[in-house]
């Protein structure tokens, strides 16, 4: 069964290091998004994307963060100078479509601030 | 309160028992999804129910979507131990892909 993959599954970073969190959406999907889990918490929507562009972003996702599709298959979150409440799991996820689709989400990249 | 609630919070059944959980949300929605989370891992899709739907079926999953009451409940038929994990679920509203979790319900499957 297709699956998204992320890579790290965890990285530890100094506290104001950038960090680049990679995944690899389901091959015929078109939408994309990141998620985060602090520990113990809910699950927070952090931004979706479509067609090379930002279609909805939360409060969360200030110009801390950003998300680039590089190539025809990676979609990565940058943050940049990472605080210590950035630590948390972060999911990628896609869909084949908006509104109503399955969302499939990978297994998460553990990031911890030190 | 917030968009997609659990209770119980936790649950503790013997094995071959059922587990029901309940989802309550406050703003029309577009689609319901239930998601299990291993401790750790990541999200697992289990059912989608559109809003135009009561009730749907995976295996030993039943899932009920009730938007008069704007609930939803997951029924988990003859509990296995690895069906010990968190449940959520997670709302979509609008012509968006956004989802809303709620604060999961932790389920041990005792032998």
């Amino acid at each position: 069964e297709p699956e998204v993959t992320q890579t790290p599954s965890h990285q530890v970073t100094q506290m104001g290091q950038e960090v680049i969190l990679r995944c690899v959406p389901i091959s015929n999907h078109l939408y994309f998004y990141w998620y985060r889990q602090i520990l113990g918490q809910k699950v927070e929507f952090l931004v979706s994307f479509y067609n090379n562009e930002i279609s909805e972003k939360s409060e969360i996702f200030d110009d801390q963060f950003s998300v680039e599709r590089p190539d025809g298959s990676n979609f990565t979150l940058k943050i940049r100078s990472t605080k210590l409440e950035d630590s948390a799991m972060y999911f990628c996820a896609s869909s084949e479509q908006q509104g109503g689709n399955t969302i499939y989400f990978g297994e998460g990249s553990w990031l911890t601030v030190v | 309160s917030q968009q997609g609630e659990e209770d119980p919070q936790a649950l503790s059944i013997q094995e071959g028992e059922n587990a029901t959980m309940n989802c309550s949300y406050k703003t029309s929605i577009n689609n319901l999804q239930w998601y299990r989370q291993n401790s750790g891992r990541g999200l697992v899709h289990l059912i989608l129910i559109r809003s135009n739907e009561r009730e749907k079926h995976s295996g030993r999953l039943r899932v009920t979507l009730d938007t008069s009451k704007k609930s939803s409940s997951l029924l988990i038929t003859a509990s296995r131990a690895a069906d010990t994990a968190s449940y959520f679920c997670a709302t979509a509203t609008g012509g968006g892909n956004k989802l809303t979790f709620g604060t999961g319900t932790q389920l041990k499957v005792e032998l």
